[in-house]
């Protein structure tokens, strides 16, 4: 069964660090595409990040500059690294595989994990 | 940036009524419309990707049509278990974006 949990969520403060996880199972990093989608408090879903399988990232203008999404092949894990946090990046965040089973498509999701931006 | 529409933002309905949400992109996007369900304290459900073609599992209650800038999401006979907030999304190209969301309760 392919799985993705996550780990890292808290509480920071503005202009801090942050790194969330997301450990695969059932499929391996390198091979496939991940995406982080994050919902804050009230609000809609908003794409974070790409990575695609050869190792090309891409972000939304939003994030662009201060997140970094990467991935490690021998521990099969994703990152999000946020820096320079701000209040309106309080939101769950979630990992996500796109394209594994259907083309084009968030289609496997972690459980997501609560980062809270205080001022 | 591609901008996704969706209407109503909420609507009130009852077990066994029929219900349609409407997705309008800014642009053309062909058929690269997914649609998502989402409950309070869980993650995201793909229910149907490239517009109409319906996720293995998900009940033949859900339907999506549309091609172009328009689409559709159709539930034909709403069940308890459907009450949640619905997302459509664009895949064209990116930045990837989502629609508001409309949020199905009970009336």
């Amino acid at each position: 069964e392919v799985q993705l949990v996550q780990s890292g969520g808290g509480l920071i403060q503005r202009g801090g660090s942050l790194r969330l996880s997301c450990a695969a199972s059932g499929f391996t990093v390198s091979a496939h595409h991940f995406t982080w989608v994050r919902q804050a408090p009230g609000k809609g879903l908003e794409w974070v990040s790409l990575i695609y399988n050869y190792g090309s990232t891409y972000y939304p203008d939003s994030v662009k500059g201060r997140f970094t999404m990467s991935r490690d092949t021998s521990q099969n894990t994703l990152y999000l690294q946020m820096n320079s946090l701000r209040a309106e990046d309080t939101a769950v965040y979630y990992c996500a595989s796109y394209g594994y089973i259907y083309p084009d498509a968030f289609d496997v999701w972690g459980q997501g994990a609560m980062v809270t931006v205080s001022s | 940036d591609i901008q996704m529409t969706q209407s109503p933002s909420s609507l009130s309905a009852s077990a066994g009524d029929r219900v349609t949400i409407t997705c309008r992109a800014s642009q053309t996007i062909s058929i690269n419309l997914n649609w998502y369900q989402h409950k309070p304290g869980k993650a995201p459900k793909l229910l149907i990707y490239a517009a109409f073609s319906l996720e293995s599992g998900v009940p033949s209650r859900f339907s999506g049509s549309g091609s172009g800038t328009e689409f559709t999401l159709t539930i034909s006979s709403l069940q308890p278990e459907d009450f949640a907030t619905y997302y459509c999304q664009q895949s064209y190209n990116t930045p990837w974006t989502f629609g508001q969301g409309t949020k199905v309760d009970i009336k």
